[in-house]
């Protein structure tokens, strides 16, 4: 069973949708988990992070981690065709210097209709 | 645009040639990271250079050869590569080791 695994779609939705990415993952000792954004050709950038279980909202984006499932969505209100990009997941068991040690998923790739 | 550059950003090469990537950043961080990202794969950490430590992916073949000469340049030296090589190979840096890391725009090899 891979450790942690990511839908890679393509996701095709209208503008002003709700969109809803997920990832479940295996290992128990994650607490630290993120979602990083890839526009096509560049590189990913950090989109949202969170800590352990709960919900985390930074305008059109909720990221929410439910330990207990081993299960983590991010969505997206009111989808844009700049929303258009790959989604990655990443997560880590480790605190500050040891939190490089990224475990992503595959990415879900999002297209926003206009 | 981001403060972590590359160079090349596409590099088609033989497998018995021999070529370096470059990186740059220009954000004071003091960790660099070498990633490679395969269709359908998830990111590969490949070499971490930091302060504290370098680390490297045991998995790692020894035809991929890393340096850093000082905090703000990264570089990976290839020789002898594969086909199965060929991927998109990114850059990253953070303030420490850290989960925040800000990519370049990545290399695009393809090896032939």
């Amino acid at each position: 069973q891979k450790e942690v695994e990511q839908d890679p779609g393509p996701l095709s939705v209208p503008e002003g949708a709700i969109v809803s990415l997920n990832c479940t993952y295996s290992n128990s000792a994650f607490q630290y988990f993120m979602w990083y954004r890839q526009y096509s050709r560049k590189g990913p950038e950090l989109l949202m992070y969170t800590y352990s279980s709960g919900n985390k909202e930074d305008g059109r984006f909720t990221a929410q981690v439910d330990k207990s499932s081993k299960y983590i969505s991010l969505f997206i209100r009111d989808s844009q065709p700049s929303d258009s990009a790959t989604y990655l997941c990443a997560m880590t068991p480790y605190s500050g210097a040891g939190s490089y040690q990224l475990t992503f998923g595959k990415g879900t790739k999002l297209s926003v209709i206009p | 645009e981001t403060g972590v550059t590359q160079t090349p950003r596409h590099l088609v090469m033989g497998m018995t040639n021999k070529k370096s990537l470059k990186c740059e950043q220009h954000l004071g961080h003091n960790a660099m990271y070498w990633y490679k990202q395969s269709a359908k794969k998830p990111l590969e950490l490949m070499f971490v250079y930091s302060l504290e430590e370098r680390v490297e992916n045991n998995s790692v073949p020894s035809r991929f050869s890393p340096e850093c000469p000082n905090s703000s340049h990264l570089f990976l030296h290839l020789h002898t590569l594969q086909p199965e090589d060929s991927a998109l190979y990114l850059c990253a840096s953070s303030p420490g080791n850290s989960y925040e890391q800000y990519f370049g725009p990545g290399t695009r090899l393809t090896v032939t």
